[in-house]
């Protein structure tokens, strides 16, 4: 079946930087753009950034473009955000979440994500 | 940039239907999806492109989307449907997804 497991979470100081991955299994990853997703306590969700299935074309929510970067190893199918100058307000659980019908980006929509991971920016 | 609006909180008895709403300038020209998220757990797809259910989703998910509102009905409430809400939308203008601010679903 479909999973996602997400990593790379943990306490960072503010300014510094801390790369996510996301590791796919069950389904074609190379078919499939894939989401960011966060959620900061007590708030709701927030997109993040999206990836094409084939990593040529990316697209970023305002408050990360410019510091947070998506990129996809579809040889090892994981997922990835590198995110760089890191703020109090990035403090978020994060989630990866699979874009369907597969090829289909810009109508598409998250239909599995997984459990998330937790960044803590404090100092 | 495009602004989508849920009431924060609904309650409901149990057996009874809840309806949630999503209020976004002309979003009946818009695929809408919803999300089921519960505390500590991954979110779950409910409905896409405006009345989709995935497999596994029970019928009692039935989603519509017509004007500036779209609808997310479930029918015969369980303590099980206790949850966030959020319905989301792709904003082509600006290339971005957007997420309304959630309802939480509460079943009395």
């Amino acid at each position: 079946q479909v999973q996602l497991v997400e990593s790379g979470g943990g306490v960072v100081q503010p300014g510094r930087s801390l790369r996510l991955s996301c590791a796919a299994s069950g389904f074609t990853f190379s078919s499939h753009g894939m989401h960011w997703v966060r959620q900061a306590p007590g708030k709701g969700l927030e997109w993040v950034a999206v990836i094409w299935y084939d990593g040529s074309n990316q697209f970023y929510a305002d408050s990360v473009k410019g510091r947070f970067t998506v990129s996809r190893d579809n040889s090892r199918n994981t997922l990835y955000l590198q995110m760089n100058s890191l703020r109090a307000d990035d403090t978020a659980v994060y989630y990866c979440a699979r874009v369907s019908p597969p090829y289909d980006i810009l109508t598409g929509y998250p239909d599995y994500w997984g459990q998330g991971t937790l960044v803590t920016v404090s100092s | 940039s495009y602004v989508l609006t849920q009431p924060p909180s609904e309650s409901v008895a149990p057996g009874q239907t809840a309806r949630i709403t999503c209020g976004g300038n002309n979003i009946g020209s818009k695929r809408v999806h919803w999300y089921q998220h519960k505390p500590g757990q991954a979110p779950v797809l409910v409905v896409y492109d405006d009345s989709g259910r995935p497999s596994g989703i029970p019928e009692r998910f039935y989603g519509s989307n017509s004007g500036d509102t779209a609808t997310l009905t479930i029918s015969r409430v369980d303590a099980g449907d206790e949850a966030d809400y959020y319905c989301q939308v792709w904003e082509s203008k600006n290339d971005h997804w957007v997420f309304g601010g959630g309802t939480k679903l509460t079943v009395l």
